[in-house]
């Protein structure tokens, strides 16, 4: 089964700085991975994904993300913080067996703040 | 392109009724995957639809269940309410599965009382 673990529910982080979220993955076949951010009372929406090919992807609003198949990590940077990136971010994956289809496995979720 | 809708936005019901819950997918998607948000759970896999046929189902008991219409809209009822399915219902559309990335709508928010 697939697992994927967030280290780190709560990081703060001063405006300029960088980010770091963590994110590793369990999964018996190669993954398909993503990143989503959910601001206050909203829906999740997409930030990355890794699917196949250069394992540096880079998303919306500066962020990136380095797949490293060897520590089966996914973690998510940004050089520079703005203070409206402060919100809930999710890494997610979907593995390409018969049996997931649409399923998408959450981590439990890592809050960004940030300081003025 | 107009994104996932989801109507209500927010619901407040009572132990022992029964809800149902609409999605609107992103015109083109055949996929409309559901997901349970709680603060102690995270978020969960209800199930999968794709062109009116249920793929998969996650492990939540049998008063959870769905449709998805001909024109790939899909609603979702919960019936006989406990205080414990209080949650962001979300709903996900996707061209189809697995690699295409799933977006998603604003959420029903569900109260039980």
């Amino acid at each position: 089964a697939q697992s994927v673990t967030q280290l780190g529910s709560h990081v703060s982080v001063s405006e300029g700085a960088l980010v770091l979220l963590r994110c590793n993955y369990s999964s018996s076949v190669p993954p398909y991975l993503f990143w989503y951010v959910q601001y206050p009372n909203q829906g999740l929406q997409l930030l990355l994904k890794y699917t196949t090919g250069a394992t540096l992807v880079k998303g919306i609003n500066g962020f990136e993300a380095e797949f490293k198949k060897s520590e089966t990590s996914f973690h998510l940077t940004k050089p520079s913080a703005h203070m409206s990136d402060a919100a809930e971010y999710f890494c997610a994956v979907s593995d390409a067996g018969g049996t997931s289809y649409g399923k998408l496995t959450f981590g439990q979720g890592t809050i960004l703040t940030v300081h003025p | 392109k107009a994104g996932v809708t989801q109507t209500p936005r927010y619901l407040i019901k009572t132990r022992g009724q029964q809800v149902t819950l609409s999605c609107s997918p992103i015109s083109g998607h055949r996929s409309v995957s559901w997901y349970q948000q709680t603060p102690g759970q995270g978020l969960q896999f209800l199930f999968e639809y794709f062109s009116e046929t249920q793929r998969n189902k996650g492990n939540f008991p049998g008063r959870f269940s769905g449709r998805q219409f001909s024109n790939s809209r899909s609603e979702m009822n919960v019936s006989t309410l406990e205080l414990g399915d209080s949650a962001l219902y979300l709903c996900a559309s996707s061209l189809d599965s697995f690699f295409y990335e799933q977006y998603f709508g604003p959420g029903t928010r569900l109260t039980v009382t």
